[in-house]
């Protein structure tokens, strides 16, 4: 059973940067065929899509968070990681870390998502 | 990249049908059968529902189904039942190689 597992600080201070890492159990992240995203709900709104990487080292982002924010992945780990930059209250969200299936252009398996909070 | 938009909530009673609606433009939904419905029940992570439009992965419901027409796609749901009340969002790839999300849709099964 794949199982994705979010980690990291749950409380940033305004301007610092955001680090969060996805660990993955039960699939290798070497694996062709999937890629590996991140994604954030801020509280009562929506899901934001922030952005995924491939494995061979290919990524996109959001056009709006684009300037901020990296996504890496560690295959020795079986981990994937995204950092913000100079976050302020509005970087206030649940993030999930989940793998997309290349051949369903969909998401099918997700973290239960970490909430990371940004205040002084 | 703009939101898709979704009703904020819907109802049914059980057993009734409902349908949600997923609408964007012609650089995401109406550009591409590449439309996934994700279920969410707060403090869960999101399940997959429906990908490419109107499949169906392994083990999901045929109570869900999806279709499209236009910019518009649709996630119905027959035979409600009490566990099918949760948020449920839409999620389309987009011209910019960039996937965008609906508002989510609140369903309450009366």
């Amino acid at each position: 059973q794949v199982q994705l597992q979010e980690s990291g600080p749950g409380l940033v201070k305004p301007s610092q940067t955001l680090s969060l890492t996805c660990t993955v159990s039960g699939a290798s992240i070497s694996s062709g065929g999937y890629y590996w995203s991140w994604i954030r709900q801020p509280a009562g709104k929506g899901l934001e899509w922030i952005g995924r990487m491939y494995t061979s080292g290919s990524s996109n982002y959001n056009p709006s968070l684009k300037s901020r924010v990296t996504i890496s992945v560690d295959t020795s780990k079986n981990q994937f990681s995204l950092k913000v930059n100079s976050v302020t209250a509005a970087d206030t969200a649940i993030y999930y870390c989940a793998r997309g299936y290349y051949d369903w252009s969909s998401y099918d398996y997700w973290g239960q998502g970490a909430l990371v909070t940004v205040s002084a | 990249q703009s939101a898709l938009t979704q009703p904020a909530s819907v109802s049914g009673s059980p057993g009734q049908s409902i349908a949600i609606s997923c609408t964007g433009t012609s650089s995401d939904v109406g550009g591409y059968n590449y439309v996934s419905w994700y279920q969410h029940h707060p403090g869960k992570a999101p399940k997959l529902m429906i990908y490419d439009v109107s499949e169906r992965p392994s083990g999901v419901s045929d109570r869900f189904s999806g279709s499209k027409s236009g910019n518009t796609a649709s996630l119905t749901i027959s035979g409600l039942q009490a566990e099918d009340e949760a948020d449920y969002y839409c999620s389309s790839y987009t011209s910019s190689s960039t996937w965008v999300f609906g508002g989510g849709t609140k369903l309450t099964v009366l």
